[in-house]
């Protein structure tokens, strides 16, 4: 069981917002930079967002994150049935020394 | 673009050694970036395994650490995986995974990943 946690689903309808949270501790969220990052099915993973909120190049701007102390929170906004995927939240773990991964977030696009 | 691919046996036995290599393309292995290992089990979520950063220095996650090692070989453009005494607890899918943007490695984020490469642990 991770120290890192997500709900195990969410769903959604085309063109709603849906949120992932990821709740954590002093030692990981509440100190240190969250990422998040898309598994396509079948795929690698893909990092989404970046330092709690910023997003690489390529990546929709309906993809947006944020963080308030030991959560955070992945929204994507106008849901698209290509964004079902499972959703991971990382951040690094100052008691780990090194990333944690939540448990992942299967979305579901209905 | 970095691009990473992992290679190795994809059945290993119980109690023997799993050792998997990452081969680095379009980028520097010597430059100041954090190479990864992360695994997968089949139907489950993301594990991290253990990272060597440019410098030499690995940190390994505490519940592998006593099998685990994790080096680079610069001039062969690779890093590798070394995980002793195996038990079906390993089966998972292995990806190689980099870190090349310059941040502490508390701020850094694995922006490439290999395709991974299934290891079944099994007789």
């Amino acid at each position: 069981q991770s120290v890192v946690t997500q709900p195990p689903s969410a769903s959604g309808t085309p063109g709603q917002r849906v949120t992932i949270s990821c709740s954590g501790s002093s030692s990981n969220i509440g100190s240190n930079t969250v990422n998040w990052y898309q598994q396509l099915p079948g795929t690698s993973p893909k990092v989404v967002i970046y330092t709690d909120d910023q997003r690489p190049s390529g990546v929709p701007d309906r993809f947006s994150g944020s963080k308030s102390g030991t959560s955070a929170s992945l929204a994507i906004s106008g849901l698209q049935s290509e964004d079902e995927a499972d959703y991971y939240c990382a951040v690094w773990d100052d008691s780990l020394n090194g990333p944690v991964f939540g448990g992942g977030t299967k979305l579901t696009v209905l | 673009q970095v691009q990473l691919q992992e290679s190795g046996p994809g059945l290993v036995k119980p109690s023997e050694t799993l050792s998997l290599t990452c081969a680095v393309s379009n980028y520097s292995i010597r430059s100041g970036s954090f190479w990864g290992w992360i695994r997968q089990p089949p139907g489950k979520g993301l594990e991290w395994i253990g990272t060597i950063y440019h410098t030499g220095n690995t940190y390994y996650n505490p519940s592998l650490k006593s099998r685990l090692t994790i080096s680079v070989a610069t001039s062969k453009k690779q890093f590798s995986l070394r995980l002793t005494s195996v038990t079906a607890a390993d089966t998972a899918v292995y990806y190689c995974a980099s870190a090349t943007v310059a941040v502490p490695a508390a701020m850094s984020w694995f922006d490439s990943w290999g395709q991974g490469t299934l290891v079944t642990v099994s007789s």
